[in-house]
């Protein structure tokens, strides 16, 4: 059975780095195919994706966020990091990682359930 | 990068068919079959509903269904029930190999 757990802050003040951690299980991050993407989605707004890293370590990212934004896995551990500096109130969202295929295939099949994150100013 | 665009709302009566669309460019939808579909229940997470634009996954009902014509990609959900109401968001791979999602459909089923 495939889960992801999000953890993380659930409040960062304005220009701080926010540190989020996917906790999965289930499948390996070091096979071909295999992907986790971040996505956020803030309140009453629609799904935003934001990040990618691959079982080959290749990484992605939303273009207009890529400088604010790091990912990172620790396969060992079955963890995947996203970093987000310089946090500001618009930012305020539920963040969720997905398992995602990505060698042929592009989608999330499996996501965790979400953590709140709120932006103080 | 911009977002997909799909109407705010659809709605339809139970039993009855509807369709949910979901356009962009040629750089993303006209551009790959790699459109997905999710269901998002208010408080839950998203749901795969369709993959590569046609593909239902294993458990979810074949009133689902997806296709695809240039630039367009659609979900079309028959014989609507009460527990179809729900949110809606596509999403496509783009031609630089990040994801772009839509700004979501509310489905209500009246």
């Amino acid at each position: 059975q495939v889960t992801l757990r999000e953890s993380g802050p659930a409040l960062v003040k304005t220009t701080e780095t926010l540190t989020l951690t996917c906790t999965f299980s289930g499948f390996s991050l070091s096979t071909r195919g295999m992907c986790v993407s971040w996505i956020r989605q803030p309140p009453g707004k629609a799904l935003e994706w934001l990040a990618r890293i691959d079982w080959d370590q290749d990484k992605y990212y939303k273009p207009s966020l890529r400088t604010r934004l790091t990912i990172s896995k620790d396969t060992s551990k079955n963890q995947v990091v996203l970093t987000m500096i310089n946090m500001d109130p618009v930012d305020t969202a539920t963040y969720y990682c997905a398992r995602m295929f990505c060698n042929g295939y592009y989608y999330m099949d499996v996501w965790g359930k979400g953590t709140t994150v709120t932006v103080s100013s | 990068q911009s977002a997909l665009t799909q109407p705010a709302s659809v709605s339809g009566s139970p039993g009855q068919s509807i369709t949910i669309s979901c356009t962009g460019t040629s750089s993303d939808v006209g551009g790959y079959n790699y459109v997905s579909w999710y269901q998002q229940h208010p408080g839950k997470a998203p749901k795969l509903m369709i993959y590569d634009a046609t593909n239902r996954p294993s458990g979810i009902s074949n009133r689902f269904s997806g296709s695809k014509a240039g630039n367009t990609a659609f979900l079309t959900i028959s014989g609507l029930q009460a527990e179809d109401e729900s949110h809606y968001y596509c999403s496509s791979y783009t031609s630089i190999a990040t994801l772009v999602f839509g700004g979501g459909t509310k489905l209500t089923v009246l």
